[in-house]
């Protein structure tokens, strides 16, 4: 089965700082990689996708994220964090029908 | 569009009973599915269905049943609900298979006493 790592449970970041959230993947093909936000109490919410082509995928709210084959990583950046995007962030690869998560990223943002 | 609905938001169950969990999508979307989201565990898949009369099992499919009659609903039945099966699920849909984005409800959260 396909496996998705997200090494840090939980992130603090100040307001207008940058922000870094890693995802590893194991998966044998080129993936489908997606990366998710959910708010309190929310369903989840696409932030962006990876099918193939360009490896540095742009999303919505100012998120972006580069595929690195080499490293087998998919990690999301943002260059400018406010304070509504405090959140649990996820990371999932697709394998046909079948999607995995990672753990997620819980995301505190400090004014 | 309400997109995808589920009911109920909360539930709660004694051991043994039975519910379906329901959803709804009104986007003609031809894959649905169902998670289950465990602290620290992140989302799992349950079940999912590619098309009306088509459903397979996911991930953690134990304990779970689905159908999917018509391409608008896809219900999760309980059949002898379990102290471990407290969790919240999420129902999901994407407008065709093969690993495209998926538009997920609200969710309904379960207690299982």
């Amino acid at each position: 089965a396909q496996s998705v790592t997200q090494p840090d449970i939980h992130i603090t970041v100040s307001e207008g700082a940058s922000l870094e959230l890693r995802c590893n993947y194991s998966y044998g093909a080129t993936p489908y990689l997606f990366w998710y936000v959910q708010s309190p109490g929310q369903g989840l919410q696409l932030l962006l996708k990876y099918f193939s082509g360009d490896t540095l995928v742009q999303g919505i709210k100012g998120f972006e994220a580069e595929f690195k084959r080499s490293q087998s990583s998919f990690n999301l950046r943002k260059p400018s964090v406010h304070w509504s995007d405090a959140a649990e962030y996820f990371c999932a690869v697709g394998d046909g029908d079948q999607f995995y998560f990672g753990t997620g990223t819980s995301l505190t943002v400090i004014p | 569009n309400a997109g995808v609905t589920q009911t109920p938001k909360f539930q709660v169950l004694k051991t043994g009973q039975s519910m379906t969990l329901q959803c709804a999508q009104d986007m003609n979307h031809e894959y649905m599915s169902w998670y289950r989201q465990d602290p620290g565990m992140g989302l799992r898949l349950i079940h999912y269905s590619v098309g009306a009369g088509i459903t397979d099992q996911g991930e953690v499919p134990n304990g779970y049943n689905v159908s999917r009659s018509t391409t608008e609903d896809f219900p999760l039945r309980l059949l002898s609900a379990a102290p471990s099966q407290t969790s919240v699920y999420f129902c999901a849909s994407s407008p065709r298979r093969g690993s495209y984005e998926q538009y997920f409800g609200p969710g309904t959260r379960l207690t299982v006493t």
